[in-house]
């Protein structure tokens, strides 16, 4: 009964590589959020996304996408993968009428060489 | 400025004393503050969330908010080695449909047996 669930747990890859890391949610939250964690744990959102509306973060550089096929799944794509790409990647979720209280994945750590 | 800040650390601390994690904010508009409590390699969890000034307890752990100073607190007592982890402070102001959310950068603690 995994509440946010994504895969793969670990991935390393090339650069220049393109990549996906796949989220589910079976809370029926009507939001999804990817999150960037760095190496000294500072956590920086990505994107929002429900159903009405994507959010982006103006610093999230174009390589990166979200796709969501419906409610409950939001993936994340990367084309070009660089080195600075390191880091894990946080799926999350919530719902408004809930206060907005994130429940995360639990992560993908991603390493590009 | 950034719109939250938060300790660093990292905090070290014997087992048994009373710790004090600290937040403070430059935008008045945040309505709903959390604290999440992340283990190392796992996603963050939630641990407590308040809307209103003044403290909440929930076991060994009190939120305090003073939206006057734009100040928050987490209070851990009797503090336990299983409390070692990274604590982040979050908080959210909704504007019609939009949201932000925000997250401190982490305070890593250590507790000691």
């Amino acid at each position: 009964d995994t509440a946010v669930s994504q895969t793969p747990k670990y991935l390393v890859t090339q650069m220049g590589n393109d990549k996906s890391i796949k989220c589910e949610q079976n809370l029926g939250h009507d939001t999804m959020y990817w999150y960037k964690q760095d190496s000294k744990k500072f956590l920086k959102i990505m994107f929002s996304y429900n159903n009405k509306e994507l959010i982006i973060n103006e610093t999230v550089p174009n390589r990166f996408s979200p796709k969501s096929p419906d409610k409950a799944h939001l993936n994340l794509h990367i084309n070009s993968l660089e080195l600075g790409d390191s880091a894990v990647y946080f799926c999350a979720s919530s719902h408004r009428d809930r206060g907005d209280t994130q429940y995360f994945g639990p992560g993908t750590r991603l390493t590009v060489l | 400025q950034k719109e939250v800040e938060q300790d660093p650390g990292p905090l070290s601390v014997p087992e048994g004393a009373i710790v004090s994690l600290n937040c403070t904010y430059s935008n008045s508009a945040f309505q709903y503050f959390m604290w999440y409590r992340q283990y190392s390699r796992k996603g963050p969890e939630l641990l407590m969330y308040t809307y209103s000034s003044g403290n909440k307890e929930d076991g060994r752990f009190t939120a305090q908010v003073d939206k006057s100073s734009k100040y928050i607190s987490l209070f851990i007592r009797d503090s336990q080695p299983s409390d070692s982890a990274t604590y982040l402070c979050a908080m959210i102001f909704y504007s019609g449909s939009a949201r932000q959310l925000t997250f401190g950068s982490g305070t890593q603690l250590t507790v000691l047996p």
